[in-house]
């Protein structure tokens, strides 16, 4: 049962310290999301790749956030410094297709708590 | 720009009562419809989906009919149980496009 895995599953940090979550894919799928969720601001976009080049990454703080997939199979998402109001669940997806993707399937997130 | 709303919860059942969460859209064309769940402490799964008008998606004892006249997607179930107890997500995704767009998600507690 192939599945979208995550790492660390949760972090917890000082303000100020640098934050990398990381995401591996399922095989085969070309498209990776980046998710944030907070309980004032539910799900959001982060930013997105196909085939390991960033489509979309509006969603993000330009200043300190920062996503890449070095290879197929590993998506990094780096907060550098980190905020208290950076503390939140980070979902990794991913999906296939050309012409969009279909279904997104999740990992079980990071839940990233900054102090 | 396209949107889902869906009825606020909690919604609170005894186990083998009939659940309905409202879930409504606005979109330019054909979009795909899905229903997300998410169980505590866990990353969203993907329940069901409907990717044309009248397709009914099923899962679980879960449905949702895709009703473009209505602009719905009501999901349903003829009798939960305490292990439905979750939050619920519908989405929607555009013609050609990549982004979910989720509604803000609908809390069950189900209880014996």
């Amino acid at each position: 049962d192939a599945r979208v895995t995550q790492t660390p599953r949760d972090k917890v940090t000082e303000m100020g310290q640098e934050v990398t979550m990381r995401c591996q894919p399922i095989l085969g799928h070309n498209t990776v999301f980046w998710y944030r969720q907070t309980m004032k601001q539910g799900l959001e976009l982060l930013a997105y790749f196909r085939n390991r080049a960033p489509l979309d990454d509006s969603g993000m703080p330009k200043d300190r956030f920062s996503a890449e997939m070095p290879d197929a199979t590993l998506a990094t998402l780096k907060i550098q410094p980190s905020e208290p109001r950076d503390s939140a669940v980070y979902f990794c997806a991913s999906g296939s297709g050309t012409g969009g993707v279909d279904t997104q399937y999740f990992g079980p997130g990071t839940r990233l708590t900054v102090l | 720009g396209n949107s889902v709303t869906q009825m606020e919860g909690p919604v609170t059942l005894s186990e083998e009562a009939f659940l309905t969460i409202n879930c409504t859209y606005t979109a330019t064309g054909y979009p795909s419809l899905f229903w997300y769940v998410q169980y505590p402490g866990e990353g969203l799964q993907l329940l069901l989906k409907a990717t044309k008008a009248d397709d009914k998606g099923s899962n679980k004892g879960f449905e949702a009919t895709y009703r473009k006249e209505t602009t719905s997607f009501h999901l349903e179930k003829g009798s939960v149980q305490v292990s439905d107890s979750a939050v619920y997500f519908c989405a929607l995704n555009g013609q050609n496009t990549d982004k979910l767009i989720f509604g803000t998600g609908t809390r069950l507690q189900v209880f014996p």
